[in-house]
């Protein structure tokens, strides 16, 4: 099955820094997509970039694909104490099969 | 429009018990998966219902059994209760868009506790 690695595991910063977390995957993907998790609730979806795409941007979220290193980088600006959560990156469900890594701990602090 | 719903939010059973999850897909879904997200882990799928029939199904044991419903919705069951099942049960709807892959939309989850 296909899964998505977060890495770091764990990312503490201020309010106002910015805060990048990366996704590796293993096998080609047509898409790849963002996910945003506070504490115990269901998973936001945050973004989709497309494999043709190579940087994609949603507000103050910067999302970047390079399909020849099987990575991508989502980049959260400015962040605020609200944008502490887990983020998730999940290659397509390819028939449903596609599983979640276990995601990179923001935490923002005021 | 509503999105993805579940019930209940949270439940308590004993181990032996059995129990039934529920789920209603986003508007204009069509298909169904769940997961199962223990505390501090990703969340891992279980298995997918499309069309009334399970299409996919991950690592889980033959205790966890799912229904989809003519009106799109879903249920999960999971018998005989095992302490190692207490988790955040997610379901997530989708629909199958050729060539592109599916993007997903989860509900808020079921928080199962096991004692």
């Amino acid at each position: 099955s296909q899964q998505g690695e977060e890495d770091p595991q764990a990312l503490s910063i201020q309010e106002g820094e910015n805060a990048t977390m990366n996704c590796s995957y293993k096998t080609s993907i047509n898409n790849l997509q963002w996910y945003r998790q506070n504490s115990g609730r269901g998973l936001v979806h945050l973004i989709l970039i497309r494999s043709n795409e190579r940087e994609k941007h949603s507000g103050r979220l910067r999302v970047t694909l390079d399909t020849s290193k099987k990575s991508s980088s989502l980049l959260i600006t400015a962040s605020r104490a609200a944008d502490t959560a887990s983020y998730f990156c999940a290659p397509p469900t390819n028939a449903g099969k596609s599983t979640f890594g276990d995601g990179t701990t923001l935490t923002v602090k005021p | 429009d509503a999105g993805v719903t579940q019930s209940p939010t949270h439940l308590i059973k004993t181990r032996g018990q059995q129990v039934t999850l529920r789920c209603s897909p986003k508007s204009g879904h069509d298909t169904v998966s769940w997961y199962q997200q223990a505390l501090g882990q990703g969340p891992q799928f279980i298995f997918q219902y499309y069309e009334e029939e399970e299409r996919q199904r991950g690592n889980f044991p033959d205790r966890f059994s799912g229904h989809q419903f003519p009106n799109y919705s879903s249920e999960l069951n999971v018998n005989a209760l095992l302490l190692g099942d207490s988790a955040l049960y997610l379901c997530a709807s989708s629909f199958l868009v050729a060539g592109l892959g599916e993007t997903q939309y989860f509900g808020p989850g079921t928080r199962l506790l096991v004692l």
